[in-house]
């Protein structure tokens, strides 16, 4: 089983509609998730990090972790144009474990139509 | 602030030549890596260093070396490049632990022929 999974395709979404993302993983003991935005061309960049169960909202995002099914989801509401792009999950398991790297996944694509 | 530097940022090589990517980050991090993106493959680790004077084996190691310098710096060296190493790299760096995600570079597009 892959440390974390990404399992749904391209995501298509209308302009304004909200864009669900979401990730499992198999570490039970795993302490801090993240959220990465990948542009065509460039790097990852963190949007949003979540350690506790439960939601956490920062503008039009809200993170969503749930410990005990082992899932974290993502949620773009009001979604533009300018929300296109790859959005890669991973895990941290936790200091002393997993060799001190995060596990990501191989990521969702997001096309937000006009 | 800078963050994470990579140079360079493209660069075509010939089978069998040799190349340094270079990394540099600014925030006083402990931990640096170095990862490649080919289509479908998501990121996979190379090599990466938990600390200055450590360095560790990824998932995918063989023909690459790495040397941690001092704490800003963390190379990549390919001894004899192959086609199969036409990827983007991304070097990336992070408190120790990782606990609070890692701040990637810009990139470096390297084409093998």
């Amino acid at each position: 089983q892959k440390e974390v999974e990404q399992n749904s395709g391209p995501l298509s979404v209308p302009e304004g509609a909200i864009a669900s993302l979401n990730c499992t993983y198999s570490d039970r003991v795993s302490q801090s998730f993240f959220w990465y935005r990948q542009y065509s061309g460039k790097s990852p960049e963190l949007i949003m990090s979540i350690y506790s169960n439960g939601d956490k909202e920062d503008g039009r995002f809200t993170a969503q972790l749930n410990k005990a099914s082992q899932y974290v989801s993502l949620l773009i509401r009001d979604s533009q144009p300018s929300d296109s792009a790859t959005y890669l999950c991973a895990v941290n398991p936790g200091v002393g474990r997993g060799n001190n790297r995060l596990a990501f996944g191989k990521g969702n694509q997001v096309v937000v139509i006009p | 602030n800078a963050g994470v530097t990579q140079t360079p940022k493209f660069q075509v090589l010939k089978t069998g030549q040799s190349m340094t990517l270079q990394c540099a980050q600014d925030m006083n991090h402990n931990s640096m890596y170095w990862y490649r993106q080919d289509p479908g493959m998501g990121l996979r680790l190379i090599y990466y260093s938990a600390s200055e004077g450590t360095t560790d084996k990824g998932e995918v190691p063989n023909g690459y070396n790495v040397s941690r310098l001092n704490k800003r710096e963390f190379s990549l060296r390919l001894e004899s490049a192959a086609p199969s190493q036409t990827s983007v790299y991304f070097c990336a760096s992070s408190e120790s632990q990782g606990v609070r995600g890692y701040t990637f570079g810009s990139g470096t597009r390297l084409t093998v022929v």
